[in-house]
């Protein structure tokens, strides 16, 4: 079965501060992808980044990167000098190419920049 | 209209009315899917439709009742609803469903209250 832990469920920082985002997933498939969205307030999901899982490298967007490990069933997300517009609720989510109708997400962290 | 439209975006209901939710994707997408994001509820996958074939029904009760008329337009129709239902009804669509991992892109919620 699939599953998607995200054990952080709020995180504060300040302006400026690094913070990175924990993603722990679960999956008997071999093949199989991974997702961050974005949730900021006004409710829709921005999606931020896909990966594969024979792609382990590890990608960098602007303040945006992103940490994919096999060995640890992990892929975690990290800001760069956070800023205000950075709060939102953060999902990390799996989907198996075997069952690709089926996005399994985390619950969720959320994340507030204060200035 | 750009990528994935839903409305109303906001929508309270009495517990014997009946009414419908619209979603719209601008962006080709042969797949489309409802889902359900309650208070401190992970994001819940209600239906999923591939090329206007219904693929995935989890368990949904009957007073939900999708319709996909054609690949661009889905349908949410809502009668004798219960106050547990209240929740952000969020539209997604992708290229398609399968071994892929297509991502998800989703629309802005419609934000059901029922009294």
């Amino acid at each position: 079965a699939q599953k998607v832990t995200q054990a952080q469920t709020e995180i504060s920082v300040v302006e400026k501060e690094d913070v990175t985002l924990d993603c722990v997933y679960e999956t008997r498939d071999t093949t199989y992808y991974l997702f961050w969205y974005k949730q900021p307030p006004s409710g829709e999901l921005v999606f931020l980044i896909r990966r594969n899982s024979f792609d382990e490298q590890n990608e960098i967007s602007g303040r945006y990167s992103w940490n994919f490990q096999k060995s640890t069933s992990s892929f975690n997300f990290t800001i760069t000098a956070s800023q205000v517009v950075d709060s939102a609720v953060y999902f990390c989510a799996l989907s198996e190419a075997n069952y690709g109708q089926n996005f399994v997400f985390g619950p969720g962290t959320r994340l507030s920049v204060l200035p | 209209e750009t990528g994935v439209t839903q409305t109303p975006r906001h929508l309270v209901m009495g517990m014997t009315n009946k009414k419908s939710l619209k979603c719209e994707q601008h962006l080709g997408h042969n797949a489309m899917y409802w889902y359900k994001q309650s208070a401190k509820k992970p994001l819940e996958l209600m239906f999923v439709y591939s090329l206007e074939e219904r693929v995935e029904n989890n368990s949904v009760p009957s007073r939900f009742s999708p319709e996909c008329p054609n690949s661009s337009h889905l349908f949410l129709h809502l009668h004798t609803l219960q106050p547990e239902d209240s929740a952000l009804y969020l539209c997604a669509s992708s290229q398609d469903i399968g071994p892929n991992g297509n991502e998800q892109f989703f629309g802005p919620g419609t934000r059901l209250t029922v009294l």
